[in-house]
């Protein structure tokens, strides 16, 4: 079936910079969705981008999407020690009725 | 509060015993949708329910079932659990569709010896 890969897995930054995450994934979608995920806890919504979005911004988020190239970034800026968590894209086909969620990139932001 | 809620938490038990992982939301919404997630393979659906007395397979829905009875609930059933079912579990919840944003549960961790 049909998954979302991110890139990269893992991400070390310090804070204050700038984290970008990737997502790639295989066939056409409805929207890509991107999620947080605290160690082990459950998953938070944090935005999601329609597929004939091509940009969006929440606060510090920024979300991008390019379905010619079947990508999506999440763009974190002026990270925070407590943006450490890790991050998956979904995406959602088929109707709506059709999700699949990548592996996710592990963020760690040092103080 | 709109929240999910999932019980137990935390589970051990040993292969072959019956269990149960309840899962309640109380913001109304038609899909629910259970998952597992494993270390390397992220997130894989099990399987979903459009409504009342609708539910579908998802990806991985070998040794589970699932039953909708009422809008707010949707239990996990493991029959005869084995320890290839070790992992942790999140049930959620959508308006309109699961591509639509969804509201987790906190999670439950089972262990299967």
């Amino acid at each position: 079936s049909q998954q979302g890969e991110e890139d990269p897995q893992a991400l070390s930054i310090q804070e204050g910079e700038n984290a970008t995450m990737n997502c790639s994934y295989k066939t056409s979608i409805n929207n890509l969705q991107w999620y947080r995920q605290n160690s082990g806890r459950g998953l938070v919504h944090l935005i999601l981008i329609r597929s004939n979005e091509r940009e969006k911004h929440s606060g510090r988020l920024r979300v991008t999407l390019d379905t010619s190239k079947k990508s999506s970034s999440l763009l974190i800026t002026a990270s925070r020690a407590a943006d450490t968590a890790s991050y998956f894209c979904a995406t959602a086909f088929g109707g709506y009725q059709k999700v699949t969620f990548g592996i996710g990139t592990k963020l760690q932001v040092i103080p | 509060e709109a929240q999910v809620t999932q019980n137990p938490r935390y589970l051990i038990t040993v292969t072959g015993k019956k269990l149960t992982v309840t899962c309640s939301q109380n913001m109304n919404h038609e899909y629910m949708s259970w998952y597992r997630q494993d270390p390397g393979l992220g997130l894989r659906q099990i399987y979903y329910s459009m409504n009342v007395e609708v539910t579908d397979k998802g990806d991985v829905p070998e040794g589970y079932k699932v039953s909708r009875k009422e809008k707010r609930n949707f239990p996990l059933i493991l029959e005869s659990p084995s320890p290839n079912q070790t992992s942790l579990y999140f049930c959620a919840s959508s308006s309109g569709g699961l591509g639509n944003e969804q509201f987790f549960g906190p999670g439950t961790r089972l262990t299967v010896l």
